[in-house]
């Protein structure tokens, strides 16, 4: 199975601050199709996963400019700027390039 | 808008199986991928299978092989997974999830005697 790494497992931002988490894959996630099935999701405390990056870049339905994805073959990053209080939870990256779909670790943001 | 309702919580003893259940509303049930994801107390997040209601087809991880099954009922725009011959490793909650977009609220199961 693929294996994702994301570091940093935790992070403290300030109000206002950004943040950025690294999701690092043992494989290309790079499909036969050409296209890169890595997303992020926020776990709120208490709550299920939300989306809030589809394909390496794209932001969901309703999700603020504030999110934005990057990279690619192996190396993704999520970075959140201007963090605000709602955005405190569990980020993961998920891969479903290949088969099965596999989770990152998940990176706890919390404010300083 | 899209809306998955998942069934109540669970006590089962060991040994014993449970079905639960994932109800679809505010899309055309059929035409996606129902996924369903493993999360155990404090841990990450563990993909477990798909079903494509549409015509049944399912595609499960392998180390959940024999112990999930995914089924869909089309006329109530409901999906199931039933887990059986529970252990205590199989207490954890459990999403529902339109191709892995729209989540459900989850359902905990905890196995104990």
């Amino acid at each position: 199975d693929v294996v994702l790494t994301q570091t940093p497992v935790s992070l403290l931002i300030s109000l206002g601050g950004q943040a950025s988490i690294s999701c690092r894959s043992s494989q290309s996630l790079v499909h036969s199709n050409g296209n890169t099935y890595l997303h992020w999701y926020l776990q709120k405390p208490g709550q299920s996963p939300q989306l809030l990056i589809y394909q390496v870049s794209n932001r969901f339905s309703g999700i603020p400019d504030r999110f934005s994805g990057s990279g690619s073959g192996t190396d993704f990053t999520l970075k959140i700027s201007r963090v605000e209080p709602e955005d405190l939870g569990v980020y993961y990256c998920l891969q479903r390039t290949h088969n099965p779909p596999t989770f990152g670790g998940g990176t706890k943001l919390e404010l300083k | 808008q899209v809306q998955l309702q998942q069934s109540g919580a669970e006590l089962v003893k060991p040994g014993s199986s449970v079905k639960i259940s994932c109800k679809a509303s505010g899309y055309t049930f059929t035409s996606y991928d129902m996924h369903w994801i493993k999360q155990q107390p404090g841990n990450g997040l563990e993909w477990i299978g798909w079903i494509y209601p549409g015509n049944g087809n399912t595609k499960y991880n392998q180390k959940f092989n024999g112990k999930a099954t995914l089924t869909a009922d089309k006329s109530s725009s409901t999906a199931y997974m039933q887990l059986s011959s529970l252990t205590s490793e199989d207490s954890a909650v459990y999403f529902c999830a339109r191709e892995l977009g729209y989540w459900g609220q989850g359902v905990m199961v905890t196995v104990s005697s």
